[in-house]
């Protein structure tokens, strides 16, 4: 059974870069399927983020694209984000979660980390 | 410009069925029908209920179920139960390889 855990600072300054991790366990990350960030500030509803695959394949949430890179370490089998010049709009819980390709949905979520930009 | 409109609340008693809606708009050609809909307890991770506008995941109560007619998705939770308290979200695969959530609707059982 494939689990996700996000890990990653949870304070992080204005103007910084936000970098997270989500570590996959009980499956490879190279399987045939994508991965993908979600986050959801406090209060307010899902935003989806980006999405990577192992062969090095990403896309990103026009909103964000200037600001975010994903992308996957097959070696440590996890994939990370990269969100910079962050501000206080940017906090929010991290979510990563597994993508099921051609259907495109999210199958399985990690737990989630608060990151709050202070 | 594409956007997933839900209503920001709905309600119901234990034991009614409910429905919520999910409208994709957009400026170009969208997939709307792939649509996936996920509950989401506070403090939770979301928890998927239904994909592909009207699949069911294993171990998803046959009390959700999903469908669509044209440009809307719709969920419905019959024989609401107290633990069915919680926020839903649509998610629309646009066909531009990006995903766009539903702004959620929050559902009380009264």
């Amino acid at each position: 059974q494939v689990q996700l855990q996000e890990s990653g600072p949870g304070v992080v300054k204005p103007s910084g870069t936000l970098s997270l991790t989500c570590a996959v366990s009980g499956g490879s990350i190279s399987s045939s399927t994508w991965w993908t960030w979600v986050r959801q500030p406090p209060g307010k509803g899902l935003e989806w983020i980006a999405k990577t695959h192992h062969s090095g394949s990403s896309k990103y949430n026009p909103s964000l694209r200037s600001r975010v890179t994903i992308s996957v370490d097959k070696a440590k089998n996890q994939f990370a984000l990269n969100l910079t010049s962050v501000t206080a709009a940017d906090t929010a819980v991290y979510f990563c979660a597994r993508v099921v390709s051609w259907i495109w949905y999210f199958d399985i979520w990690g737990r989630g980390t608060l990151v709050t930009v202070s | 410009q594409s956007a997933l409109t839900q209503p920001a609340s709905v309600s119901g008693s234990p034991g009614q069925a409910i429905t919520m809606s999910c409208t994709g708009t957009s400026s170009g050609v969208g997939n709307w029908h792939i649509v996936s809909w996920y509950q989401q307890h506070p403090g939770r991770a979301p928890k998927l209920l239904i994909y592909d506008g009207t699949k069911r995941p294993s171990g998803v109560s046959n009390r959700f179920s999903g469908s669509q007619s044209g440009d809307t998705a719709s969920l419905t939770i019959s024989g609401l139960q107290a633990e069915d308290e919680a926020h839903y979200y649509c998610c629309g695969y646009p066909g531009d390889n990006t995903f766009l959530f539903g702004g959620g609707t929050k559902l009380t059982v009264l």
